[in-house]
């Protein structure tokens, strides 16, 4: 079985330009979480969805992300205009409903901002 | 609101030396506790979970102990190897059904093991 898988690697752009990061969750698993990792800093939620639908985006920073998950399938996370402060790696996971509290993550996209 | 401690690292051990990694942790209610090991140039892997207190998780010779009277989940290993070598995260999933399960992270711990 494929396990998350996310892309790119690695994102090297321009302060002012736009990114969109991808994530492919397990196959079947209706719970997709984003996460980011800033300057070696501690792990931070960003968002989870159910299926298409948004459960929680009460981490998401400001309106310069937008996350979608079209037909609850995979998911991409779009920043528009990059800014300095959001580079980091950022961590797509997955799970299924009913067994929500064992999430499985992907490798993640390290993004600078240069 | 939620939040994971843990200890700061780099922590630089011998081979077959003894790892202890501590975390503690505040939460409403009653979290499940876990563990993660990122491996160098790899993602996240869950090492181990506890769901409730006094829960033991083990995976791979690691153990941790899910203590609800000092609020803690430290990490241990009796015998490392160079292969443990890797950046290590306590995470706690608050149980409230609004919170969806999502994760709060400790700020990771390194590990290197040298032969």
């Amino acid at each position: 079985e494929a396990g998350v898988t996310q892309f790119p690697s690695h994102s090297v752009i321009e302060k002012g330009q736009t990114v969109t990061l991808r994530c492919d969750p397990i196959s079947g698993h209706d719970n997709l979480y984003w996460y980011r990792r800033v300057m070696g800093k501690e792990i931070k939620f960003l968002l989870h969805f159910v299926k298409e639908s948004k459960q929680d985006e009460s981490g998401m920073p400001n309106n310069r992300f937008l996350a979608e998950r079209t037909g609850g399938t995979y998911s991409t996370l779009k920043v528009q205009p990059a800014e300095l402060e959001d580079s980091g790696v950022y961590f797509c996971a997955s799970s299924q409903v009913g067994r929500a509290d064992t999430q499985y993550f992907g490798p993640g996209t390290r993004l600078t901002v240069l | 609101g939620d939040s994971v401690t843990q200890m700061e690292g780099p922590v630089t051990l011998s081979e077959e030396a003894f790892l202890t990694i501590n975390c503690t942790y505040t939460a409403t209610g009653y979290p499940s506790l876990f563990w993660y090991v990122q491996y160098p140039g790899e993602g996240l892997q869950l090492l181990l979970k506890a769901t409730k207190a006094d829960d033991k998780g083990s995976n791979k010779g690691f153990e941790a102990t899910y203590r609800k009277e000092t609020t803690s989940f430290h990490l241990e290993k009796g015998s490392v190897q160079v292969s443990d070598s890797a950046v290590y995260f306590c995470a706690l999933s608050s149980m409230i059904k609004a919170a969806g399960n999502k994760l709060t992270f400790g700020g990771g711990t390194r590990v290197l093991v040298k032969p």
